[in-house]
């Protein structure tokens, strides 16, 4: 059974970072990518982060470019996403997702976690 | 950068009743398009990928088509459990990026 575990979160002030951390288990993580995506209180969905199964290669949503960084432990079944120079409008529940082997769809999702950032 | 959007905003249907929702895209897709079921406090839900393949474990009830730039999900017969917010989402090959519409609102009538 996939399982995703977003941890991480809190309140948090403006201008500091936060890393995010989804634990998996029930699946061969080596072998997925994983993604992050946000959602802002009351509101749809954004995809914000991507890393390919091997962590060579990251992808960023152009909103979040420069601030966010996606990274994994394969050995660990982690993947993580640092969020530096945080601003009000990061403040959203973060998920993490696993991809569906062979396509780059969001098959399973954690429960999210929620980033509040407030002064 | 593709940008998708969704219409209705909001759907009013009965159950037992049919609902079909749209989402454009405004640039080419081919079949690279997915929809997703969120329920409140919940996360989202898989439902449709490659415009018309149904993801594990959903009903027959949901369908999904379309291609190039209007995609359709239609449920056949509206049960409780299906009222939701409903996203339709992108992938774009290269760069790799992903796009969610603004979703749709499907509330009991």
């Amino acid at each position: 059974q996939v399982r995703l575990v977003e941890s991480g979160g809190g309140v948090v002030r403006p201008g500091t970072s936060v890393r995010l951390s989804c634990a998996t288990s029930g699946f061969t993580f080596r072998a997925y990518g994983m993604h992050w995506v946000r959602q802002a209180p009351g509101k749809g969905l954004e995809w914000v982060a991507s890393i390919e199964s091997h962590g060579n290669d990251q992808y960023y949503a152009d909103s979040v470019k420069g601030r966010f960084t996606a990274s994994r432990d394969n050995a660990k079944s982690i993947v993580y996403l640092q969020i530096n120079s945080l601003r009000e409008d990061d403040t959203a529940i973060y998920y993490c997702a696993k991809e569906r082997g062979g396509s780059y769809y969001f098959e399973s999702w954690g429960q999210g976690i929620l980033v509040t950032v407030s002064s | 950068e593709i940008v998708m959007t969704q219409s209705p905003a909001t759907l009013s249907v009965s159950p037992g009743d049919r609902a079909t929702l749209s989402c454009r895209a405004s640039h080419t897709l081919v079949t690279n398009l997915a929809w997703y079921q969120q329920k409140p406090g919940q996360a989202p839900r898989l439902l449709i990928y490659g415009a018309s393949t149904r993801a594990a474990d959903i009903p027959a009830r949901f369908s999904g088509s379309g291609s190039g730039t209007e995609f359709t999900l239609t449920i056949s017969s509206l049960q409780p459990e299906d009222f939701a917010v409903y996203y339709c989402q992108q992938y774009n090959n290269w760069p790799p990026t992903w796009t969610f519409g603004p979703g749709t609102k499907v509330e009991i009538k």
